[in-house]
């Protein structure tokens, strides 16, 4: 099993549309989380951090649960600027342990 | 303030050949990570580099080597290129070793190799 495990996508929806993206990670010990954004042929960046309350950035939620080792991501409103692959990350004693990404293509 | 910075931003290599990837990190940060990223999947960890010494390694095989030099910069070094080689090669800078905080990491914008 992976240790970090994302819905594998591609995910389709039309302007406007809310979507979920989920994770999930093996390691209990992981310390910290974050969504990253990756545009094509770019470098990953960070989106937001993810805090065991939950925390709010705009059109954007993250959600985090430790006792299902559970992590998502809420995009309300989609906008074609959020057309990317949405990488959750885990902190891993002292390294970033990557998802495989999940792709969202905002439509017109 | 420049980020971190990585050269080549491309390179095309042929199978066998040697290749040498640099990264100089954020002013004043002295730890270094790579990171490859394959097409399709998420960046892996190949090493991590602490004032000049080896903190971690990922699962590479020996044909992938690195190192730090005083002023923080790093070379990573790839042996005997593989068409499997082929990736995006991503660095990454902190002041510590590992990503910090709510800020984690800061990458560069990467080197994409391909070998043919």
């Amino acid at each position: 099993r992976k240790e970090v495990e994302q819905d594998p996508g591609p995910f389709n929806v039309p302007e406007g549309a809310t979507v979920a993206f989920n994770c999930t990670y093996s390691n209990s010990a992981s310390q910290s989380f974050f969504w990253y954004r990756q545009d094509c042929r770019k470098e990953p960046k960070l989106l937001m951090s993810v805090y065991s309350s939950g925390n709010e950035d705009g059109r954007f939620t993250a959600q985090l649960n430790r006792a299902s080792q559970y992590i998502s991501l809420l995009i309300r409103d989609s906008k074609l600027s959020d057309s990317a692959t949405y990488l959750c990350v885990v902190k891993s004693g002292q390294n970033f342990v990557f998802g495989p990404g999940t792709r969202l293509s905002v439509l017109p | 303030d420049a980020g971190v910075t990585q050269s080549p931003t491309h390179l095309i290599k042929t199978r066998g050949q040697q290749v040498t990837l640099r990264c100089s990190p954020i002013s004043g940060h002295k730890s270094v990570s790579w990171y490859q990223q394959v097409l399709g999947q998420g960046p892996q960890f190949i090493f991590q580099y602490y004032e000049k010494e080896e903190r971690g390694r990922g699962n590479f095989p020996d044909r992938f080597s690195a190192r730090q030099f005083p002023n923080y910069s790093s070379e990573l070094n790839v042996n005997a290129l593989l068409l499997g080689d082929s990736a995006l090669y991503l660095c990454a800078s902190s002041l510590v070793p590992g990503p910090q905080g709510d800020v984690g990491y800061t990458f560069g914008s990467g080197t994409r190799l391909t070998v043919v």
